[in-house]
């Protein structure tokens, strides 16, 4: 079974702290994503990657970056949190075969 | 890039009746086209997917057609039971190393 899994379940924040939320695959996958879900607006994607140290935007990079120095790992680090960030984060990972992404269980952040 | 539409957003039905959830893509290179089921609180989950050389799927009471033409796919529950309530996304990829679009999703209840 592919796990993927992330690091908190609930995360309280003040505005301004930098943020980090880890990501851990153990499938061995090239393509790692986050995504941003909030109520009526779906799956919206911040980052993606395809390798290590590759990085592609999104639909709404704009504050936040991502790291992923291996395989396994990726995460996203929001810079200087604002309110307008809480929201459920989910990572997911994808093999190279043309098949579906598998979700980890979700981060949900409020910044205070 | 890819602008994939989900309707409803969302639906009510009876046990025992059919749920059909609709969604359009914009971008003819997507070949590749999964169903999540997202249950409160978890994470979305694979239910059925088709790729862009088969025009049907089904799997037990859970069926997805897929239109190339017209650039629509859908995703058919027969003989809905109260389990079915979930919120259901639609997404399209144009394969491994490029991202998911996923729908805004749909609010399924089904009514004992």
């Amino acid at each position: 079974d592919v796990k993927v899994t992330q690091s908190s379940r609930y995360l309280v924040k003040r505005t301004g702290e930098k943020v980090f939320l880890e990501c851990v695959q153990d499938m061995d996958h090239e393509n790692m994503f986050w995504y941003r879900q909030d109520p009526g607006l779906g799956l919206r994607l911040i980052y993606f990657s395809y390798d290590v140290k590759m990085k592609e935007k999104g639909d709404i990079p704009e504050g936040y970056s991502v790291s992923r120095e291996k395989k396994e790992r990726f995460s996203l680090i929001l810079e200087s949190a604002s309110t307008n960030q809480t929201s459920m984060y989910l990572c997911a990972s994808r093999g190279q075969a043309n098949t579906e992404a598998f979700f980890g269980q979700g981060t949900r952040l409020t910044v205070v | 890039g890819e602008n994939v539409e989900q309707h409803p957003s969302t639906l009510s039905v009876q046990e025992g009746d059919s749920a059909v959830i609709k969604c359009t893509y914009s971008d003819s290179a997507s070949n590749y086209f999964p169903w999540y089921k997202q249950e409160l609180g978890k994470r979305p989950q694979l239910i059925i997917d088709i790729r862009s050389n088969v025009g049907e799927k089904k799997d037990q009471r859970i069926a997805v057609t897929l239109n190339k033409t017209a650039k629509h796919f859908s995703l058919h529950i027969t003989e809905t039971q109260p389990e079915d309530s979930a919120v259901y996304f639609c997404a399209a990829s144009m394969g491994p190393g490029n991202q998911f679009y996923f729908g805004t999703g749909t609010s399924l209840t089904v009514i004992p």
